[in-house]
């Protein structure tokens, strides 16, 4: 069974820092990778999707790089903002199942 | 554009009792899906279906029943409600399987007295 780990769990910086969320997953058949931004009692908002064949993937401020062959992705997050404190979820695709970790509860401070 | 829209937001049941979350999307997607949010386990996976029709169980199916008679709608029904069912539950779909990018509801948070 796929098992996703992110680390850290928790992580606190001052506002306009550069920072780096890891994802490890066990299982490197996946069909793609996909970070996810959750807002406190909010649902799941898509940031980036890196498919299998991709090494990495920009929008903005965020930059994701895969290495399926060792089981890891980064999220880079260039700038941080106040506005980006939140939940960052990893989620690998195999088959027809999307499993996630547990999350990074990050929080920029001002 | 509604996007994934999951009714209702809060409900809290008692022991026993049954009830339907409403899951509908209106892109058009082939593929929807029910997770489970729970403190310390991440996102797991209930029930999946690509497509009218075809439903199959995910990670946790047990104490839940689905069906697809839609493109647009996916319900999830809690057949007797427990405790162990108090959570947060997500609605999610996209285009097709192999997981082109996931679009979530907003979530339905469930507590089972």
């Amino acid at each position: 069974k796929q098992e996703v780990t992110q680390i850290p769990a928790a992580l606190s910086v001052p506002e306009g820092e550069n920072l780096v969320l890891n994802c490890s997953f066990t299982d490197s058949a996946i069909y793609n990778l996909q970070w996810f931004r959750q807002d406190p009692g909010k649902g799941l908002t898509s940031l980036l999707l890196i498919q299998s064949s991709q090494r990495e993937q920009t929008s903005g401020r965020l930059n994701a790089s895969l290495d399926k062959s060792s089981g890891r992705s980064t999220l880079y997050i260039a700038a941080s903002q106040p506005g980006d404190s939140a939940t960052y979820l990893c989620a690998v695709a195999t088959g027809n199942q999307f499993y996630f970790g547990t999350g990074t509860s990050l929080t920029v401070i001002p | 554009n509604a996007g994934v829209t999951q009714t209702p937001k809060f409900q809290v049941l008692k022991t026993g009792q049954s009830m339907t979350l409403q899951c509908a999307q209106d892109m058009n997607h082939e593929y929807m899906s029910w997770y489970r949010q729970d403190p310390g386990m991440g996102l797991r996976l209930i029930h999946y279906s690509v497509g009218a029709g075809i439903t199959d169980q995910g990670e946790v199916p047990n104490g839940y029943n689905v069906s697809r008679s839609t493109t647009e709608d996916f319900p999830l029904r809690l057949l007797s409600a427990a405790p162990s069912q108090t959570s947060v539950y997500f609605c999610a779909s996209s285009r097709r399987t192999g997981w082109t990018e996931a679009f979530f509801g907003q979530g339905t948070r469930l507590t089972v007295v």
